[in-house]
């Protein structure tokens, strides 16, 4: 159980153009996502919180205007990267908890972008 | 001064091999600890999780917290080379915050 998917799995767009990830609570209702980055050899950097029909939670210094997310269902949340240039490739991963859950998120597989 | 602070090695130990992998954190009020593994361009896993301080045993894997020195350590016993992954420790900033470490490369070999 418990069970987080992402897709795409890896997307390759160009630089001015944007990019939609998708995450799936495939087997639970997730009242809340998370997503981060991840850098090259660097730690899981949390970008945002979603709860599922409000506005996302954005940590200090992510870009609310550039990272658009959207959790319209207790099942599927969305992060969209406006305007990609290459310095944001990185590996997107989402994360999910269920409800009453603080410590214990799960994670999908990531979503590697390469901006060229 | 980072919140969680963790030698991302690589670490390279033979197959049985007694694993030690650890993390410092800077902020005492930090109450739940979690060690996730992490192969090679996947999601993380959780492992383990402990509340507070003390010893966590879960099979091979052994979690452990000092809160008096702000030291967590995961131990793995008879390592395997299935084992070989980057380890992350992490621990609960705020409500469903999580803040990670950079994560320790473990490389088994058989």
């Amino acid at each position: 159980g418990a069970v987080v998917s992402q897709h795409p799995s890896w997307v390759i767009c160009k630089s001015g153009t944007s990019v939609k990830i998708e995450c799936r609570s495939l087997d639970f209702q997730a009242t809340t996502m998370f997503w981060y980055r991840q850098f090259p050899k660097q730690s899981l950097m949390l970008m945002a919180t979603s709860n599922e029909g409000s506005k996302a939670t954005y940590e200090q210094g992510v870009e609310k205007d550039k990272f658009l997310i959207n959790h319209a269902s207790l099942t599927l949340s969305t992060l969209t990267v406006t305007s990609a240039h290459p310095e944001d490739s990185s590996f997107y991963i989402c994360s999910a908890s269920l409800a009453g859950e603080t410590y214990e998120q799960y994670f999908g597989p990531g979503t590697r972008l390469t901006v060229t | 001064q980072k919140e969680v602070e963790q030698d991302p090695g690589p670490l390279s130990v033979p197959e049985g091999a007694i694993v030690s992998l650890n993390c410092t954190y800077s902020n005492s009020a930090f109450q739940y600890f979690m060690w996730y593994r992490q192969y090679s361009r996947k999601g993380p896993e959780l492992l383990m999780y402990t509340y507070s301080s003390g010893n966590k045993e879960d099979g091979r894997f052994t979690a452990q917290v000092d809160k008096s020195s702000k030291y967590i350590s995961l131990f793995i016993r008879d390592s395997q080379p299935s084992d070989s992954a980057t380890y992350l420790c992490a621990t609960e900033e705020g409500f469903q915050k999580l803040v990670f470490g950079t994560g320790t490369r473990l490389l088994v070999s058989p």
